[in-house]
């Protein structure tokens, strides 16, 4: 069965830091994809990525990367010099198989406040 | 493009009423969606997942007759929560996918409290 690890429930930086939220993944699947999504306190979520199993390579949107590692079934976030308006939840989410549209689960979520 | 639209925002119902929550694709055919719950601190979790015409597949621990999900039309999908209660009470996602193209978009969210 499909699972998605956060083990960091909150994280707390200074403005300016960089920041990187962990996302471990367990699947039998050889194919599968991986998300990376934003909720702030308005409830909405934002997609930010997905990746898919083949795609090794990392990956880097603005402020945003990152970094897939198959070899530890990680799919980590960094933002880089992080901004007040970066505070939300993010949450890490895993969808098996080949077949579009299989359920997405998702981790417990981490906490990020960026205070000025 | 991939829009939709999640109604109500926000109810609040009296205990023991029923609730329905609306889902629309405005730009697309939704050949599946997804309802997920989250309780204040907490993950997504799914609760079903329903094809156009045909019945829904509900996650396990999910009372099917209490939480009715119609997806009649590929644009459409309804969650009602009957007879609702206090536990009921929760954010409530739509999620919708189209069968030529790969990726998930949600709906706002409903947050409904029962009273």
């Amino acid at each position: 069965a499909q699972k998605v690890t956060q083990a960091q429930t909150e994280i707390s930086v200074v403005e300016k830091e960089d920041v990187t939220l962990d996302c471990v993944y367990e699947t039998r699947d050889t194919t599968y994809y991986l998300f990376w999504y934003k909720q702030p306190p308005s409830g909405e979520l934002v997609f930010l990525i997905r990746r898919n199993s083949f795609d090794e390579q990392n990956e880097i949107s603005g402020r945003y990367s990152w970094n897939f590692q198959k070899s530890t079934s990680s799919f980590n976030f960094t933002i880089t010099a992080s901004q007040v308006v970066d505070s939300a939840v993010y949450f890490c989410a895993l969808s098996e198989g080949r077949e579009y549209g299989n359920k997405l689960v998702f981790g417990a979520g981490t906490i990020l406040r960026v205070k000025s | 493009g991939a829009v939709v639209s999640q109604h109500p925002s926000r109810v609040i119902c009296k205990s023991g009423t029923s609730v329905k929550i609306e889902c629309r694709s405005l730009d697309f055919q939704a050949t599946t969606m997804f309802w997920y719950r989250q309780f204040p601190k907490q993950s997504l979790m799914l609760m079903a997942t329903s094809n156009e015409g045909s019945k829904a597949t509900y996650e396990q621990g999910v009372e099917k007759d209490k939480f009715l999900i119609n997806h009649a039309s590929l644009t459409l999908s309804t969650l009602t929560v009957t007879s609702a209660h206090p536990e009921d009470s929760s954010f409530y996602i739509c999620s919708a996918r189209a069968e030529d193209r790969y990726g998930y978009t949600f709906g706002s969210g409903t947050r409904l409290t029962v009273v």
